[in-house]
């Protein structure tokens, strides 16, 4: 059974700082990782999809990574701006289509 | 860009009450899904359903649950009898290949009373 974890649960950064999120998952046998971003009371608005055989997904100021050897993915947010704040989740998608989440890391930016 | 629209974005019920919760999926995704959201928890998987049939459901998804697709645009699910830990953000979600991201409905916040 897929268990996906992000640690911390919390991070709290001054404005313009590069940050990375962490994301370990127990099943390397993965289709695909994605990345999104929840607003408080909100839906899940999709940042980064990374598909088994990749290595990396920019947009923007974002840049996620994967490595499925060690069951892991990285989320860079690079010159963060208090805008970012917000829970970023991280979820695995296995062969069975149905995606397993993390419980999200909530960031917040200090002006 | 194409969205997953859900309706209402909040519902009040009363227990033992049915709810139906609704969603038009993107017109030319394959895939659909239902996920909840309870306060301060992860997000969970309920239903996956494809060529309109249930293609998989968790633990959660017992026969108080249903999903339909009735009409070729909305998809719905339906809780029968809503008890009080039935009050969570409900989730629909669609995607067009397994090789496509999800794309998730901005939720319904349903509270059980």
């Amino acid at each position: 059974k897929q268990e996906v974890t992000q640690i911390p649960a919390a991070l709290s950064v001054p404005e313009g700082e590069n940050l990375v999120l962490n994301c370990s998952f127990t099943d390397s046998a993965i289709y695909n990782l994605q990345w999104f971003r929840q607003d408080p009371g909100k839906g899940l608005t999709s940042l980064l999809l990374i598909q088994s055989s990749q290595r990396e997904q920019t947009s923007g100021r974002l840049n996620a990574s994967l490595d499925k050897s060690s069951g892991r993915s990285t989320l860079y947010i690079a010159a963060s701006q208090p805008g970012d704040s917000a829970t970023y989740l991280c979820a695995a998608s296995g062969a069975n289509s149905k995606l397993t989440f993390g419980k999200g890391i909530t960031l917040s930016v200090r002006p | 860009e194409p969205e997953v629209t859900q309706t209402p974005s909040h519902q009040v019920t009363q227990m033992g009450q049915e709810v139906i919760l609704r969603c038009v999926p993107i017109s030319n995704h394959l895939y659909f899904y239902w996920y909840r959201q309870i306060l301060g928890q992860k997000v969970e998987f309920l239903v996956s359903f494809y060529n309109n049939e249930i293609s998989e459901k968790s633990e959660i998804f017992d026969d108080q649950f249903s999903v339909e697709r009735p009409d070729g645009s909305n998809f719905t699910l339906k809780i029968r009898s809503t008890k009080l830990e039935d009050s969570a953000m409900y989730f629909c979600a669609s995607r067009g290949t397994l090789q496509y991201g999800y794309t998730f409905g901005s939720g319904t916040r349903l509270t059980v009373v």
